[in-house]
């Protein structure tokens, strides 16, 4: 069955640090998609950066990078040069396809990061 | 600009009734999906549709349901509501996988029942 796992409940960075919050997954498709969302205190989801199974370079959005281990079965996201604005939820989430009736995207529990002076 | 709108941003019910909760989206997307958040636990899939009238069980289906009569509208139904469904309820949509990549969400409903 389709899982996502996040370990980490909370994490704490100085500004300007890099940071990575894990993620492993599970699934026995071999197309799938990884996605990671930020959720500030405001309560919106924001779309961060995405991994495609089959992508042989690990994705890249500005100060955001995953870090996809295909064998292990992860999608870590690394945040480099931390700013005050990056404290929020961070959620890691995968998407199976592209079958229809099995294309749903399941979300893990997420990571509090907070991000100090 | 692309649009996920719920249709109330707070709502209080009374333990018994039955509560609706839309969701409209302008981006002629056939997948819609009904989350609940709560603190510890994430997001929890309660049900999704990938066409008009089609839908399929999430993970946590039970004590709601769904219906989507039109592309644009994804409703979820308490049938009856109880206080263990005091919580976020969040909206999203997408293409099909394969045809676009990021989920849209809505600005989430935050229900508490009485």
């Amino acid at each position: 069955a389709q899982k996502i796992t996040q370990t980490q409940p909370g994490m704490f960075v100085q500004e300007k640090e890099a940071v990575t919050l894990d993620c492993t997954y599970d699934t026995s498709d071999q197309s799938y998609g990884l996605f990671w969302y930020k959720q500030p205190s405001s309560g919106e989801m924001i779309f961060l950066i995405y991994q495609g199974s089959y992508d042989e370079q690990n994705a890249t959005e500005g100060r955001y990078s995953l870090n996809f281990q295909k064998a292990r079965k992860s999608a870590n996201l690394v945040i480099s040069a931390s700013q005050l604005g990056d404290s929020a939820m961070y959620f890691c989430a995968m998407r199976e396809g592209p079958t229809y009736n099995t294309d749903k995207l399941i979300f893990g529990t997420g990571t509090r990061l907070q991000v100090f002076p | 600009d692309v649009k996920v709108t719920q249709s109330s941003r707070y709502l209080v019910k009374r333990t018994g009734e039955k509560v609706f909760l839309e969701c409209v989206q302008d981006m002629d997307h056939e997948n819609m999906f009904w989350y609940r958040q709560d603190p510890g636990l994430g997001l929890r899939l309660i049900y999704f549709s990938y066409d008009v009238k089609m839908k399929e069980k999430g993970d946590i289906p039970e004590g709601y349901s769904v219906s989507r009569e039109k592309k644009e509208r994804f409703s979820l139904i308490l049938e009856s509501a109880s206080t263990n469904q005091t919580s976020m309820y969040l909206c999203a949509s997408s293409l099909y996988f394969g045809g676009g990549i990021e989920a849209f969400f809505g600005q989430g409903t935050r229900l508490t029942v009485v």
